[in-house]
């Protein structure tokens, strides 16, 4: 499968609020609301920040959120802080019932 | 509190098997509402799913397209593990493997991770 397509890199002062995109197609994306973020800094494992698209696990900011129109989903982040600057992947569920991932966004922040 | 701990060889020669245990504790592998996942990431391909194992009245698994010929994931229920096989490895199978407990179709919880390195 196809890797979904997010943007390379990000950027955002203190404060500020960020969106970063994932684009896929009308057989992951579009097919279910089975889309998650993750979040990883350098040599952590990644840590889920959104699943099913909008719901946060337990101990997420709720300065996290994320949202879904056709075949694009969204993570956007509010309030940047220093602590929020990582690397982000998105992944979608496919009719395949198999997983892809976004080839990442690396957030910096100002 | 769910925690994994992932265990195996940090380093395989080409046409050899990769293989890759993953402890759980604070869940059960024949747990009905999670599913348990080998997922791994290198700097050329990103972070590439590789299948799941999980519990549903029956055991099912269900493996990324491309790496079906050669993976196997298997649970452990004496052991309340699960575990990666990856038969005919090649330099690019070079990555982090991590195992991870997918629930709500989120992986909630992440094992460690390995660096396992093939070469000879």
């Amino acid at each position: 499968q196809s890797a979904l397509t997010q943007p390379a890199s990000v950027s955002g002062s203190p404060g500020q609020s960020i969106t970063i995109s994932c684009t896929g197609t009308s057989s992951d994306v579009g097919a279910y609301n089975f889309v998650s973020w993750y979040q990883q800094h350098p040599g952590k494992a990644p840590k889920l920040m959104i699943y099913e698209v909008t719901n946060r696990p337990s101990g997420v900011s709720n300065r996290f959120s994320g949202s879904k129109s056709g075949n694009t989903a969204s993570l956007t982040i509010s309030g940047l802080q220093a602590e929020d600057e990582a690397d982000y992947y998105c992944s979608s569920f496919t009719i395949s019932s198999t997983w892809v991932f976004g080839g990442g966004t690396k957030l910096t922040v100002l | 509190q769910v925690q994994l701990q992932q265990s195996g060889p940090g380093l395989v020669k080409p046409s050899q098997t990769l293989s890759l245990t993953c402890a759980i504790s604070g869940d059960s592998v024949s747990s009905d509402s999670a599913a348990w996942n080998w997922i791994r990431q290198s700097p050329s391909r990103g972070l590439e799913w590789l299948g799941r194992t999980y519990y549903r009245s029956k055991w099912s698994n269900e493996y990324s397209l491309s790496l079906r010929s050669r993976i196997t994931i298997n649970p452990d229920t004496s052991k309340n593990q699960f575990s990666l096989q990856l038969n005919s490895v090649a330099p690019e199978d070079t990555a982090v493997y991590y195992c991870a407990r997918e629930v709500s179709s989120g992986w909630f919880n992440w094992g460690q991770g390995s660096l396992v390195t093939v070469s000879s």
